[in-house]
Order: structure tokens, then C-alpha cells, then sequence
């Protein structure tokens, strides 16, 4: 099972839809969960990190289901603006904790 | 005001050559990292510094050297660039070498070895 996986996309959807991204990790160890934005040909950043009890962030929502080991990202009212790669990035464990291990990414396109 | 530069954004040069990325922060961060991101878009950790300290070193050829003159700066050299070399290597920087922080990304840097 590769460490980080996610939905292999890609996801074209309408400006206004709600698209819902996933993601598994396999150390159960991990105990810090991101999504990061990455823009076409761009650096990758921070979208939110990901809390147990979920967390919100204007249309972006993140969920995190340790017992499954399984991440969420919804985007609520698409936006020609959140076509991106979103990544899914988890931290390691024991000495190698602060290390962040990221998912290929899922491509969302957004269409007029 | 880049909060973390890298210098080349583009390098194109000849398989055997030696070439060096230099990367910086003026974020005041005390941990550096390196990634590599090849064709399949996996970003992969290469190695981190903490405060001019290496920490993570992982399995890669020892024709990289990663090199922390200060704990601002971590530049990276590769000797006898091969094919494979070709990719996007990305510094990054985060306030300490903790799980929690934020990672910040310079810009990239597009290697593309003939």
C-alpha cells in the first residue's frame, strides 16, 4: 500500500458544484494531515491542515477519520480560481516525524 | 520580499556536467528542506537541515550534496548529472523541524539534463 494515496482524477466539474477529494494514508502512526494547492507549474502551498474534529475554511471543508485512515477535502461553490492539483500530505513517525510525505495529487478543473 | 528564492528557475545542461541550485529564506526559519518532484508530479523529500544540521538524508544518490553555509541558505550540488536527473527541484522552509509547521516552497527550479 504506497503511503499516501489519492483519487486519481481528473475531476472536471462545473463553476458552482461541490467536489469532494479522498485520500488514505497507511501509518497510523502519522498524526499531522495537510492539503497543500499546487498550480499548475507552481510551488506548492498550503490550503489547511486537517484536525480530528474537521475544520472549515470558507468553502473548504477537511475531514479526518483516523480510525480509517482516510482524509476528505470538500470545495463547495466551485471557482474557475480552485482549478489546482490538491494534495494530500501526511507526516511520518518516530524519527522521521517531521517529514511530510505527499500524495501524487488530484487535478480539479473548473469549467465556465 | 520572495519569502523562500531559488536561483535558476531553469538550468538545461549536458548529461555528465556539474550544476548547483541555491535556495534562500528570509523567513528566519530554522529548518530547510529539499524535494524533487519528477515527471509523475510525486513530490519527494531529498534531504532537510535544521540550523546548518543535516536530518534527513534519504536514499538518494550520492551525487547530490546538500550544502547549509547558514541556516538562511541551503544550496544543492550535483555532480555527473544523468538523465534521470531531469525534474523540479523545490527548497522549502518551515519555522522548526516539527510535524506541525507550516512548509513554505521557493519557487522551483526546472532541471532538464540532455
Amino acid at each position: 500500500r504506497k503511503e499516501v494515496e489519492q483519487d486519481p482524477g481528473p475531476f472536471n466539474v462545473p463553476e458552482g458544484a461541490t467536489v469532494a477529494f479522498n485520500c488514505t494514508y497507511s501509518n497510523s502512526a502519522s498524526q499531522s494531515f495537510f492539503w497543500y494547492r499546487q498550480d499548475c507549474r507552481k510551488e506548492p502551498k498550503l490550503l489547511m491542515s486537517v484536525y480530528s474534529s474537521g475544520n472549515e475554511d470558507g468553502r473548504f471543508t477537511a475531514q479526518l477519520n483516523r480510525a480509517s485512515q482516510y482524509i476528505s477535502l470538500l470545495i463547495r461553490d466551485s471557482k474557475l480560481s480552485d482549478s489546482a492539483t490538491y494534495l494530500c500530505v501526511v507526516n511520518g513517525s518516530g524519527a522521521g516525524s517531521y517529514q511530510l510525505t505527499f500524495g501524487k495529487g488530484t487535478k480539479l478543473s473548473v469549467i465556465p | 520580499d520572495t519569502a523562500v528564492s531559488q536561483t535558476p528557475k531553469y538550468l538545461v545542461t549536458q548529461m555528465g556536467n556539474d550544476k548547483s541550485i541555491k535556495c534562500e529564506q528570509n523567513l528566519g526559519h530554522d529548518t530547510m528542506y529539499w524535494y524533487k518532484q519528477d515527471s509523475k508530479k510525486f513530490l519527494k523529500i531529498m534531504f532537510s537541515y535544521n540550523n546548518k544540521e543535516l536530518i534527513i538524508n534519504e536514499t538518494v544518490p550520492n551525487r547530490f550534496s546538500p550544502k547549509s553555509p547558514d541556516k538562511a541558505h541551503l544550496n544543492l550540488h550535483i555532480n555527473s548529472l544523468e538523465l534521470g536527473d531531469s525534474a523540479v527541484y523545490f527548497c522549502a522552509s518551515s519555522q522548526v523541524a516539527s510535524y506541525t509547521d507550516t512548509q513554505y516552497f521557493g519557487p522551483g527550479t526546472r532541471l532538464t539534463v540532455l
